[in-house]
């Protein structure tokens, strides 16, 4: 069974600081996908990544594809409290149609 | 360029009763995907569709709970003879194509309460 696990669970900081959440398997996945979801809503892609390796940046964010392609990384550069939310990650299932999601990392930006 | 729409976006149901839930995807896209999420976990895979077919069902419950994608009209998710383990937010994506290579984009969710 593919599973993906996100750490930190929780993670509570201060504007300005920065972060690194990650996700981990013991699998292989041919991409994963990181979203941010707001309370009441639903999740809202942030990045795609496709290659070992791969890092992709997005503003404040920097997207990081693990040379195995089974973990990834999202680093925030000085967080903001815009920054807060649920970020999961997901990632296609081998042989099959499904989305695998992580269970998240709850940031909260204080300002 | 309206996204995907899903209502209703709450429900309150009493248990023994029929929930059904409608999720309108994007223009141009034709799969369509539903996600149960419990509060403080991510999201669980239920059914895939494309139109008028079933594609993988493997995440959905074997009893009470269908879904369908008609030729014309919205994709439904019914749950029948809800019970309080249902509640829960439902999600569904849709894409242009099989979600390996398509991007899926996200509805609001409908929130299930069962009382």
């Amino acid at each position: 069974t593919q599973l993906l696990e996100q750490s930190p669970q929780f993670l509570s900081i201060q504007e300005g600081e920065n972060l690194t959440v990650y996700c981990n398997s013991s699998s292989v996945f041919s991409s994963l996908q990181w979203y941010r979801q707001e309370p009441g809503e639903g999740p809202v892609l942030l990045v795609t990544v496709v290659t070992g390796g791969e890092v992709k940046k997005l503003k404040r964010l920097t997207f990081q594809f693990g040379d195995a392609r089974k973990d990834s990384s999202l680093h925030i550069t000085a967080a903001q409290p815009g920054d807060t939310g649920l970020y999961l990650c997901a990632g296609a299932a081998a042989g099959g149609f499904k989305t695998i999601f992580g269970a998240g990392t709850r940031l909260f930006v204080k300002a | 360029n309206a996204g995907v729409m899903q209502n209703p976006r709450h429900l309150v149901r009493r248990r023994g009763q029929e929930a059904r839930l409608r999720c309108s995807p994007m223009k141009g896209h034709s799969h369509v995907y539903w996600y149960r999420q419990l509060p403080e976990e991510g999201l669980k895979f239920m059914v895939y569709l494309q139109k008028e077919n079933i594609i993988d069902e493997s995440g959905m419950p074997k009893e009470r709970f269908s879904a369908e994608f008609p030729k014309e009209g919205p994709s439904i998710l019914r749950i029948q003879q809800v019970v309080r383990g249902d509640s829960a937010a439902y999600f569904c994506a849709s894409s242009r194509g099989q979600s390996l290579d398509y991007e899926q984009y996200f509805g609001p969710g409908t929130r299930l309460t069962v009382t």
